[in-house]
């Protein structure tokens, strides 16, 4: 299994431009997250996914789409990119058991710098 | 709204042992989770607390007393590899679900 993989490793965005972050696992989970990571910040929520077709805003959605068309994919959408946005993404993965315990797996991560 | 608050940064010596508190104030609790983070890489897991006491893995243990909102990560033996980024992070109620609150991580510097 490779786990959770992410494109691209790292990018530079002018103001104003468009990009889709991906994200996809092989673990077949239900549960699907997008964080950020801010120098010195804790790991904040921008959004999560239940399952295929249901995605949620976390704590810092501004400025962020997603979508879950499959169980694999969970694709970040920024649409018009600001400096506020520049960041590492980590996009993480879980299933629940008969418990409700989890353990969220995580990416490599995507470096994005918007200029 | 939700607290956790851990040391910024520590420093300790090889083959010691050292442990990194973390305190947290949420609303709800399901579960504490420590992860550790490589400079420039993902968070892996490390333990998991969901019930009061200490969990032993190898030279890593993990405790929580939830009457007082604190856990703390014991590392034994420390080695060069340790030097490491440790994240505390709290299961709790978000919008009829649960998430993880991330605390701001404590750097480990393990030195000869």
């Amino acid at each position: 299994n490779a786990g959770v993989t992410q494109t691209p490793k790292f990018r530079i965005l002018k103001i104003g431009q468009s990009m889709t972050l991906q994200c996809t696992q092989d673990m077949n989970h239900n549960y699907m997250y997008w964080y950020r990571q801010d120098p010195g910040m804790g790991l904040k929520l921008i959004y999560y996914s239940v399952g295929a077709g249901i995605t949620d805003k976390g704590e810092v959605p501004n400025g962020y789409n997603v979508s879950r068309s499959t169980t694999e994919d969970f694709p970040l959408r920024l649409e018009l990119a600001a400096p506020s946005q520049t960041s590492v993404y980590f996009c993480a993965s879980s299933h629940r058991d008969s418990y409700h315990q989890e353990t969220q797996y995580f990416g490599p991560g995507t470096r994005l710098l918007v200029l | 709204g939700q607290n956790i608050d851990q040391p910024t940064e520590m420093t300790a010596t090889e083959g010691a042992i050292v442990q990194i508190n973390c305190t947290y104030q949420t609303s709800g609790f399901n579960g504490l989770f420590w992860y550790q983070q490589h400079a420039g890489e993902a968070p892996t897991f490390l333990s998991y607390n969901v019930l009061d006491g200490l969990e032993e893995k190898g030279r890593f243990s993990s405790f929580l007393s939830r009457s007082k909102g604190y856990s703390y990560l014991l590392l034994k033996e420390l080695q060069m590899k340790d030097s490491a980024s440790y994240l505390c992070a709290v299961r709790a109620p978000w919008a009829g679900s649960y998430q993880l609150t991330f605390g701001k991580g404590t750097k480990l510097s393990v030195i000869p």
